[in-house]
């Protein structure tokens, strides 16, 4: 079944560590986001990129960063965890990065989550 | 700064009673809107959104959404709630290709 997956599903990661999360879509997907999750504060984005070989920071970026090396692939990395980084991430794609976009292709499809303790 | 707002964190309904939970949009140009539904521990599912057109859009498991222009909202409906529609929902508008996401609304169904 296409979609995504993210790896791990969870994690408990001491402080200071490097992690790096995976995610790795199969509908050949151009724009691609990771985003966190913490209660009462939503979804946040933490970076994107429109297509491979771009990346850009969204609102949460410090203390992460990004590849996209290709269509499929897109690993958030943490270069030394904090506990403040404990959260329920998600990475998600869509087919269509354009501004203004094509109707038909806007939704993003999220991956299951993974869930991230720093301690 | 352009975001979307889920003014209520809860909203309880009985079952087969219609449901309403609203956002309200800040965007600069043509706002582009979505819904979202998260069950628990699960990744978020697409609802349905508004591009452009109808003002009225229909979505998933019967839901659907009333663009306003004039009052800069887009909240989610559906004639009767069902006890699995209790989740957590979540709208979302698009902003230079990303999807900037409310704080969500917990949907709670009551038999």
């Amino acid at each position: 079944i296409a979609g995504i997956t993210q790896a791990p599903t969870s994690q408990i990661l001491a402080a200071g560590r490097r992690m790096t999360l995976r995610c790795t879509q199969d509908m050949r997907h151009n724009a691609m986001y990771w985003y966190r999750q913490d209660l009462g504060l939503g979804l946040r984005l933490i970076h994107y990129s429109n297509t491979a070989g771009t990346t850009g920071k969204g609102e949460v970026p410090d203390g992460y960063s990004v590849s996209r090396a290709n269509t499929d692939d897109f690993p958030l990395t943490l270069a030394s965890a904090v506990p403040s980084q404990t959260s329920v991430y998600f990475c998600a794609s869509s087919e269509e990065s354009r501004d203004p976009p094509l109707p038909q292709n806007t939704e993003a499809f999220f991956g299951q989550g993974t869930r991230l303790t720093v301690v | 700064a352009q975001s979307v707002a889920q003014p209520e964190d809860q909203v309880n309904v009985a079952e087969g009673n219609p449901l309403t939970v609203k956002c309200t949009y800040s965007v600069s140009g043509n706002p582009y809107l979505f819904w979202y539904v998260q069950y628990p521990n699960r990744g978020l599912q697409f609802l349905l959104k508004y591009i452009t057109g109808d003002n009225l859009v229909k979505g998933s498991y019967g839901f659907e959404a009333e663009f306003n222009k004039s009052q800069t909202s887009f909240h989610l409906k559906k004639p009767s709630a069902l006890v699995s529609d209790s989740a957590l929902y979540f709208c979302a508008v698009r902003v230079s290709s990303k999807l900037i996401f409310g704080q969500g609304t917990t949907l709670q169904v009551k038999p």
